[in-house]
């Protein structure tokens, strides 16, 4: 199992430009997470999604969309790129149940200049 | 406002010594609590987690320590050594919260030769 995969590894971006971000489980997890980690801050937790087809919102959604069209992947996209977004971007998956691990990418590094 | 408040920021600490990281919570819905270990352009990974209702948990060299009444809990690294040495994460979610994870801001911890 490769376990949670991310794409890509580090991008740079100008302000206003959109991408998204790839995520990837090869678990089967029905719960997948998009968190964002600045320096000092922890993980904060931007959409997550219970199942395909089901989203929600996290802790700091804002200028960020997702979409859960199958089991397996959780894309993210950031429209309009703004210097706040220069983050590192983890995603995670988790099985149904009470109390189960979590389970992270490697992450994404953005850069918006 | 974070929901979860860990310290220290950052410890040194020399090989063979105990490095000892704390965190507080507020919200006493909470019902699990997992430490997260991340090593530089890592993915963050469970480490030990641990349930209300016991006082300790013991994993290897890693023990959690937590007082229900005083809502706070503590990470313990006993004979550290430098394969140790990585940021630290205490977290927190409640059962009906689909899992959602909130995170301390981190610990830094460089364990000295």
């Amino acid at each position: 199992n490769a376990g949670v995969t991310q794409t890509p590894k580090f991008r740079i971006l100008k302000i206003g430009q959109s991408m998204t971000l790839q995520c990837t489980q090869d678990m089967n997890h029905n719960y997948m997470y998009w968190y964002r980690q600045d320096p000092g801050m922890g993980l904060k937790l931007i959409y997550y999604s219970v199942g395909a087809g089901i989203t929600d919102k996290g802790e700091v959604p804002n200028g960020y969309n997702v979409s859960r069209s199958t089991t397996e992947d959780f894309p993210l996209r950031l429209e309009l790129a703004a210097p706040s977004q220069t983050s590192v971007y983890f995603c995670a998956s988790r099985a149904q149940g009470a109390q189960e691990t979590q389970y992270f990418g490697p992450g994404t590094r953005l850069l918006v200049l | 406002q974070q929901q979860v408040k860990q310290s220290p920021q950052s410890l040194i600490v020399q090989k063979g010594g105990i490095s000892i990281i704390n965190c507080a919570y507020e919200n006493t819905a909470f019902d699990y609590f997992p430490w997260y270990q991340q090593f530089p352009g890592k993915g963050p990974a469970l480490l030990i987690a641990i349930r209300p209702d016991v006082s300790e948990k013991k994993e290897g060299r890693f023990t959690i320590s937590f007082n229900k009444s005083a809502k706070q809990f503590s990470l313990h690294i006993m004979d550290s050594q430098p394969g140790d040495s990585a940021t630290y994460f205490c977290a927190a979610s409640k059962g009906s919260s689909w899992g959602k994870l909130q995170f301390g801001a981190g610990t830094q911890v460089v364990v000295t030769p």
